[in-house]
């Protein structure tokens, strides 16, 4: 069966200093990833998604960007975090031709 | 523009008692449609999705929920609500762009079950 990590779990970092989030699925080939941030009350809002390995798309102009290396890893970074880059983030999967996504556990975010 | 909107930020039911979740969508195709649920500091679950065929869709965890075109609606529904139940509850819609993967996601509806 299909799993999905996501490491830390939980993180808190000063303003300024860089970020690395990882995220890794299991049992499949050739996922679809996405990351997402949740913000209290605010839904989710789809950051990036990747359909291959070193294509990424980006959804909103921001203080993040996201790799690729391999086909089952995602990455999400940033240079020098912000404290608006708090929050939850989420990454998720998707098989292409079904359309349901499937979330890992997520990462808590707390810019300091 | 697609859009979601629960309308319910927050909802709070007896256990015991039946659940109704709303979800009003604007798209201009058919959509795919989906419920998660999330429960506190954790990832979100599928419960339950709609692409085509029978309105009316079973889901885990006993929840169901209906397509109904003329409405744009897609609610959520349990006939006995478990105090388990408790969580926040997302609907989403999409694709947003034809050919990708992108959704949209309501900004969701958090359930609180008495005991």
């Amino acid at each position: 069966s299909q799993t999905i990590h996501q490491w830390p779990a939980t993180l808190v970092q000063p303003v300024g200093s860089p970020l690395s989030l990882e995220c890794t699925v299991e049992g499949t080939s050739n996922p679809n990833l996405y990351w997402y941030r949740q913000a209290a009350g605010r839904g989710l809002q789809l950051l990036f998604y990747s359909v291959g390995i070193g294509q990424i798309s980006s959804e909103v102009p921001q203080n993040l960007s996201a790799s690729r290396p391999q086909d089952r890893q995602f990455i999400l970074s940033s240079k020098k975090l912000l404290l608006s880059d708090s929050g939850f983030y989420l990454c998720a999967w998707s098989v292409t031709g079904t359309y349901e996504q499937y979330f890992g556990p997520g990462t808590r975010l707390t810019v300091t | 523009a697609q859009s979601v909107t629960q309308p319910d930020i927050h909802i709070t039911v007896s256990e015991g008692a039946s659940l109704e979740l709303r979800c009003n969508y604007s798209y201009g195709a058919t959509p795919y449609l989906f419920w998660y649920v999330q429960s506190p500091g954790q990832g979100l679950q599928l419960l339950l999705k709609y692409f085509s065929g029978d309105t009316l869709v079973q889901g885990i965890k006993g929840f169901e929920a209906e397509f109904k075109r003329s409405q744009s609606s897609f609610n959520l529904r349990k006939p006995s609500v478990h105090w388990s139940d408790a969580a926040e509850y997302f609907c989403a819609v999409g694709p947003s762009t034809s050919g990708t993967y992108k959704y949209i996601f309501g900004t969701g509806t958090r359930l609180k079950v008495l005991a």
